[in-house]
């Protein structure tokens, strides 16, 4: 079974601060995505990273796929109270033997103190 | 609008009592899946379609059902719900080839209390 580990599962920082969370696993992905989650609702795309190395930015958050495709991160400049909220990293096995699943890590919980 | 709605949102029943999830998807895609939420665990995939009448298990499927039989819809049957599948459900579609692809879009959840 494929496992992603996200880290820190727990983030309590000042308004200003910058952060880093991972997303780490033994397995290849075709693809890794990023989504928040407001409490209440779904998740909700942040960004899709595809290819090893690539790095994605998004006004203050950098995502970044890692050279061998089995790791990413997520670095937040300046975090904002706006931030708050669940980080879910998730892989894609892509068309894989003729399937396509998708396997999500545990979720970074941030807090954003102002 | 783009979306994809779940019903019903909450959900109380006893053990044994058959049930129904839907999911409706207006986005034409391809893509369903349902997942399932608990705490320290994350979203783990139960079961997922790649179009109409093609399923496939997930990483949890044990205790569940789903079927495919128009584009847009695709419900969650648990025949006999047991405590333990009480939990915070969701269903995800997305496209599979091109700009859409791995662009999930979530529906708003269903919380299930099995009592």
């Amino acid at each position: 079974t494929q496992l992603l580990e996200q880290s820190p599962q727990f983030l309590s920082i000042q308004e200003g601060e910058n952060l880093t969370v991972y997303c780490n696993s033994s397995s290849v992905f075709s693809s890794l995505q990023w989504y928040r989650q407001e409490p209440g609702e779904g998740p909700v795309l942040l960004v899709t990273v595809v290819t090893g190395g690539e790095v994605k930015k998004l006004k203050r958050l950098t995502f970044q796929f890692g050279d061998a495709r089995k790791d990413s991160s997520l670095h937040i400049t300046a975090a904002q109270t706006g931030d708050t909220g669940l980080y879910l990293c998730a892989g894609s096995s892509g068309w894989k033997a003729g399937t396509y699943k998708y396997i999500f890590g545990t979720g970074t919980r941030l807090k954003v103190l102002a | 609008e783009a979306q994809v709605t779940q019903n019903p949102r909450y959900l109380i029943t006893v053990t044994g009592k058959k049930l129904t999830v839907t999911c409706s998807q207006n986005m034409n895609h391809e893509y369903m899946s349902w997942y399932r939420q608990d705490p320290g665990l994350g979203l783990r995939q139960i079961y997922y379609s790649m179009n109409v009448e093609v399923t496939d298990k997930g990483d949890v499927p044990e205790g569940y059902k789903v079927s495919r039989k128009e584009k847009r819809n695709f419900p969650l049957i648990l025949e006999s719900p047991s405590p333990n599948q009480t939990s915070l459900y969701f269903c995800a579609s997305s496209g599979l080839a091109g700009a859409g692809a791995d662009t999930q879009y979530f529906g708003p959840g269903t919380r299930l209390t099995v009592l």
